[in-house]
């Protein structure tokens, strides 16, 4: 059974418009979250994580929130550009260093 | 700096053969991960070490997947007799330990046919 879901396969969105990715998970012992963004024939790439002690962390245009109740954590992209259509990773850990749980990953355009 | 180095970047192979996947983690990196992407089950974790040994690899499918690190910068695995269910991207990450993010390698296609 998945403990880390990404329940949207594909999202689109208009250049310049909000991106909205989400992601839940099942374990309570999770205490670390990461977003990955993968680009075709590369390895996934590191993008923003957040702590079970936040429940929001910025960078730039990415911002990640976290509801620790729901167990659900979203990725939001503000503006969303068309470099940014890649295929993003949610990923959680019970403890920093220890193995990344990955979920099935959503494919995201943006059109111009 | 470099960063994490799988060779070979597409295996195509037949059924039956052996197949050995290789990765160099990041240099002072202790934790090292392998990893598998297919469509029906996203990216699971096959197998992971700690200081060159093996942690946890409950991921790994059946007796036909094995991996080695021998040293710590380098690590194997290996696929013995290689089925067409195995056709997957294979990456390799590595991490130092107390650190949560992952450095991922570009992944090694593989193709069984």
């Amino acid at each position: 059974d998945q403990q880390v879901k990404q329940n949207s396969p594909s999202l689109s969105v208009q250049e310049g418009r909000i991106s909205i990715l989400n992601c839940d998970y099942t374990n309570s012992m999770f205490d670390y979250f990461l977003w990955y963004k993968k680009y075709p024939a590369e390895g996934p790439t590191f993008l923003i994580s957040i702590s079970s002690i936040k429940d929001k962390n910025e960078d730039g245009r990415f911002t990640v929130f976290l509801n620790k109740s729901a167990k659900h954590l979203s990725l939001h992209i503000v503006p969303s550009q068309p470099g940014d259509s890649a295929v993003y990773f949610c990923a959680a850990s019970g403890q920093a260093g220890t193995a990344l749980i990955f979920g099935k990953g959503t494919t995201l355009s943006v059109s111009s | 700096d470099a960063g994490v180095i799988q060779s070979p970047r597409h295996e195509v192979t037949e059924m039956g053969q052996e197949v050995t996947l290789r990765c160099k983690p990041i240099s002072g990196h202790n934790s090292l991960f392998w990893y598998r992407q297919t469509m029906m089950r996203g990216l699971e974790l096959l197998i992971y070490f700690n200081n060159n040994v093996p942690i946890d690899d409950s991921g790994m499918p059946e007796d036909r997947f094995s991996a080695k690190m021998p040293n710590a910068s380098f690590s194997t695995l290996k696929i013995q007799p290689s089925e067409p269910r195995d056709s997957a991207v294979y990456f390799c990450a590595s991490t130092q330990t107390g650190v949560g993010k992952l450095f991922f390698g570009s992944g090694t296609q593989l193709s069984v046919l």
